[in-house]
């Protein structure tokens, strides 16, 4: 069984870029939700997905964006990054009503 | 105030105490709840799921108390290797995400 992978592990960015941030769900789950976590804080809802539409979102603004495959796999774009947007960014598969199973994460720097 | 909130520690225990801490959540709503367990750096990994009659994994037990809306963690017979950020996850029927807290920070020294 392949457990969620992300890509890439780590990233820098400048301030006013975009960025696009990769996740591929565990085999068999059907839902993808992504996670913020800031340095020393819980991980923070931003959207989930499932069969390829948005299936709830968090507070954060529009320019946070994704998008779910017919595979399941998913990605997760932030334009004009801001300083604040630096954090693990975390995405977790699942099957409905069932436990998230995180992937490793990609840890994004702005400067 | 935040959806679900934790002590944020550290609790620095000797191996072999018992260590206990709870977390508690605002919206009456919610129905599922878990622990995971978070080292640093890493992704959160899930602990144990806590229903409501509580329930124990090994050396770990989870209480769910709805009238008070909080869930407690207690660790029995500590080891080192249970050093770690724990976090407090509560769900609800109506919403789609799960609200983390922050963390409890957990050091074991021996």
């Amino acid at each position: 069984e392949t457990g969620v992978t992300q890509s890439p592990t780590h990233l820098i960015k400048t301030r006013g870029q975009q960025v696009t941030l990769r996740c591929s769900s565990q085999s068999g789950h059907n839902t993808v939700s992504w996670y913020q976590q800031a340095l020393g804080q819980g991980p923070q809802f931003i959207f989930q997905y499932y069969r390829e539409e948005e299936n709830g979102r968090g507070n954060f603004p529009p320019r946070f964006s994704g998008l779910q495959f017919p595979n399941y796999s998913s990605e997760l774009n932030v334009n004009a990054l801001e300083l604040d947007d630096s954090a693990l960014y975390l995405c977790a598969s699942s099957l409905a009503n069932s436990p998230l199973h995180f992937g490793n994460g990609t840890r994004l720097t702005v400067t | 105030r935040k959806e679900v909130e934790q002590d944020p520690g550290p609790f620095n225990v000797p191996e072999g105490a018992t260590v206990a801490f709870n977390c508690t959540y605002s919206n009456s709503a919610s129905q599922s709840f878990f622990w995971y367990r978070q080292d640093c750096r890493k992704e959160p990994k899930l602990l144990m799921s806590v229903y409501s009659s509580g329930n124990e994994d090994g050396r770990f037990t989870a209480q769910l108390n709805r009238a008070s809306q909080y869930i407690s963690l207690l660790i029995r017979d500590s080891k080192l290797s249970d050093s770690a950020t724990y976090l407090c996850v509560a769900d609800s029927r109506n919403d789609y995400k799960l609200s983390f807290g922050a963390g409890t920070t957990v050091t074991v020294r021996a």
